[in-house]
């Protein structure tokens, strides 16, 4: 079946730096990829979504600059949380829909990234 | 606009024991309604869907639910629980028009032996 792959699936880094995070469709393009952020014990929270070949659209709150995200090809998109912050730290979680954008696609999830900013 | 509400955050049953988990929707176009279970430290698997058709859908590990219109409800349910199903369980419904899923806040369900 289909298969996100996320990568790292933790990371702690320093308060002041950079972390990327990949996500990746192994055996079906997605020209859409969604970036959720969950928090302890909470539901999970749309930050944005990536279009391949285009800006991504943020939801309400977001700060684009400090949550980059890209989208270079159908199979890999990026989220980058630039100059971390300890409220920051978050579990990130990408997903894509395996048939395209239409509404009712089930959405495929990766397995998520803990990040933890020290 | 579309939410889900996600009644009671934890549920406990004992193995063997019929488990119900129960959502209500708001949707102002016909829902497109989703049930994911995470196990921790993980992302989310689609347990089932409903878009439209047969109000009561069968999905992956016995569970099922129920698309009730006159209810603004889909519950999801599973004759007799396993260990296994320990897990937090999400509800969500999709955006009108577009496929972006608004999630409910969770609801943890436990098993006991």
């Amino acid at each position: 079946g289909a298969v996100v792959s996320q990568h790292p699936s933790w990371v702690i880094c320093k308060s002041g730096t950079s972390v990327k995070i990949e996500c990746r469709s192994l055996d079906f393009q997605a020209t859409t990829m969604f970036w959720y952020r969950q928090f302890p014990k909470q539901s999970l929270m749309l930050m944005a979504t990536s279009n391949e070949g285009s800006k991504a659209t943020y939801e309400q709150g977001v700060e684009k600059d400090k949550f980059l995200i890209n989208h270079a090809s159908l199979t890999l998109s990026t989220l980058t949380v630039t100059s971390a912050h300890p409220e920051d730290s978050s579990f990130y979680i990408c997903s894509a829909p395996i048939r395209g954008s239409n509404r009712g696609s089930p959405l495929h999830f990766g397995n998520g990234t803990r990040l933890t900013v020290t | 606009a579309q939410s889900v509400t996600q009644l009671g955050s934890h549920v406990s049953v004992s193995e063997g024991a019929l488990v119900l988990l129960r959502c209500n929707y708001s949707s102002s176009v016909p829902p497109y309604l989703f049930w994911y279970v995470q196990y921790p430290n993980q992302g989310l698997q689609l347990l089932l869907k409903y878009t439209t058709g047969a109000t009561l859908v069968k999905g992956i590990n016995g569970f099922e639910a129920e698309f009730k219109k006159s209810e603004t409800s889909f519950h999801l349910t599973k004759p007799s629980a396993h260990m296994s199903d320990a897990a937090e369980y999400f509800c969500a419904v999709a955006l009108a028009y577009t496929d972006k899923l608004i999630f409910g806040t969770g609801t943890r369900l436990q098993v006991f032996p």
